[in-house]
């Protein structure tokens, strides 16, 4: 069974501040996937990285793939109250199993005023 | 487009009945999935259909069925509910026509449901 470990669980910093939330597995996967949750909505997807070291940048938000496919980070630069939710990060493979993700447990995060 | 419909928004069942969760997208999407999503765990998959006619089971699948008879719908059946049923449950679609594991997966907005 591969899992995804996200770090860290909640979050919870001021307007104008950085952060990095953290994806890690043991398993290789052949892409990873970044979605964002709102309260009493469904995730929406964010970005897909499949390429090792894949950098992909998203306005404020910079997406990076670890070079062995085993975890990826998102970084948030001068976060805004906009930003707050709920983010998931999952995984996808190209093998066995391919039609399905497997997801992390998220990172609540709330930015104040 | 409406994309993925999900009804009822809330549901409270007691211990033992029974109920279906619709769920149903115009995207034309071949891959359809359901998910539950309980506090702090991230999404656990149930039960999911590469196509109408064919579905398989996820993760989490006891306790559900489906059945996937057109495309478009996919709905999900709980037959005896139990409290440790209680949660939110998340429909998605997936066009499935390119490489999978890169697609994206649409979501509905989601069912909560309390078995009391």
């Amino acid at each position: 069974t591969q899992l995804l470990e996200q770090s860290p669980q909640f979050l919870s910093i001021q307007e104008g501040e950085n952060l990095t939330v953290y994806c890690n597995s043991s398993s290789v996967f052949s892409s990873l996937q970044w979605y964002r949750q709102e309260p009493g909505e469904g995730p929406v997807l964010l970005v897909t990285v499949v390429t090792g070291g894949e950098v992909k940048k998203l306005k404020r938000l910079t997406f990076q793939f670890g070079d062995a496919r085993k975890d990826s980070s998102l970084h948030i630069t001068a976060a805004q109250p906009g930003d707050t939710g709920l983010y998931l990060c999952a995984g996808g493979n190209s093998g066995a199993g391919s039609y399905q993700l497997t997801f992390g447990k998220g990172t609540k995060l709330s930015v104040i005023p | 487009n409406a994309g993925v419909t999900q009804t009822p928004k809330f549901r409270i069942l007691k211990i033992g009945q029974s109920m279906t969760l619709q769920c149903t997208q115009d995207m034309n999407h071949n891959y359809m999935y359901w998910y539950r999503q309980d506090p702090g765990m991230g999404l656990k998959l149930i039960y999911y259909s590469v196509g109408a006619g064919i579905t398989d089971k996820g993760e989490v699948p006891n306790g559900y069925n489906v059945s996937r008879s057109t495309t478009e719908d996919f709905p999900l059946r709980l037959e005896l509910a139990a409290p440790s049923q209680t949660s939110v449950y998340f429909c998605a679609s997936q066009e499935g026509r390119t490489l999978r594991w890169t697609d994206t997966q649409y979501f509905g907005p989601g069912t909560r449901l309390t078995v009391l």
